[in-house]
């Protein structure tokens, strides 16, 4: 089966800096490949995808790079603000399926 | 998108009991989902929760200790039975929807 591997785990940034989340996906069958954003007491919340026949996509500060040939995608973070603070989890999905390979997740702090 | 409803937000249970945890999606879905997140951790599928039939749990998880219905299109329960520590831990309901997955916002489940 699919196997997600995230990094770093925790980042820590000041505000107004980039941050970078980077992960890995075992099976080249995955052809779609969300990012979920968790705040405290809340559910994982979709905040920007990418599918496999594009290398990159923007969403305002937010932008997902694909790199089917090494199978890795990272989410960036521009301008980071306060409000950023929470995880972040990858995931990776097979065509055809309906289910998600989840990674660790990664635990975002923005300092004011 | 589909808004999620998911009941209770939190409990604190003792050992020995069972809880049974409600999901409402405000559209009809196909497919629906019970994950669980342990502190810490990413999320773990626990079943599909399927309309019409038995749930299909993914390996280490079974039907006497996450029970699951599914009585129709826009309404799911999964309990956990016979509670330990161990369950203590984040329930989450998703559904697949226009090809992306939705989350309620969990349910925060202590056993004491």
């Amino acid at each position: 089966g699919e196997n997600v591997e995230q990094h770093p785990s925790t980042l820590s940034v000041q505000e107004g800096d980039s941050a970078v989340i980077k992960c890995t996906y075992s099976d080249s069958a995955s052809n779609y490949f969300p990012w979920y954003k968790q705040e405290l007491g809340k559910g994982p919340q979709l905040i920007i995808d990418i599918r496999s026949n594009v290398g990159e996509k923007k969403d305002q500060r937010i932008a997902v790079t694909l790199n089917k040939t090494a199978k890795h995608f990272s989410l960036h973070i521009t301008e980071t603000q306060p409000e950023d603070s929470a995880v972040y989890f990858c995931a990776a999905r097979p065509g055809g399926s309906y289910i998600p390979t989840f990674g660790r997740g990664t635990s975002l702090i923005v300092h004011p | 998108s589909a808004v999620i409803s998911q009941k209770p937000s939190r409990d604190i249970c003792q050992r020995g009991t069972s809880l049974t945890i409600q999901c409402q999606v405000d559209s009809q879905v196909t497919m629906m989902f019970w994950y669980r997140q342990q502190p810490g951790q990413s999320l773990t599928l626990i079943a599909t929760a399927n309309q019409g039939s038995e749930a299909t749990y993914e390996s280490g998880f079974v039907i006497d200790k996450f029970p699951i219905s599914r009585p129709n299109l826009t309404f799911s329960t999964l309990t956990v039975s016979n509670m330990s520590p161990e369950d203590s831990s984040i329930y989450l309901c998703s559904v697949a929807l226009g090809g992306e997955a939705f989350f309620g916002q969990g349910t925060r489940l202590t056993v004491v």
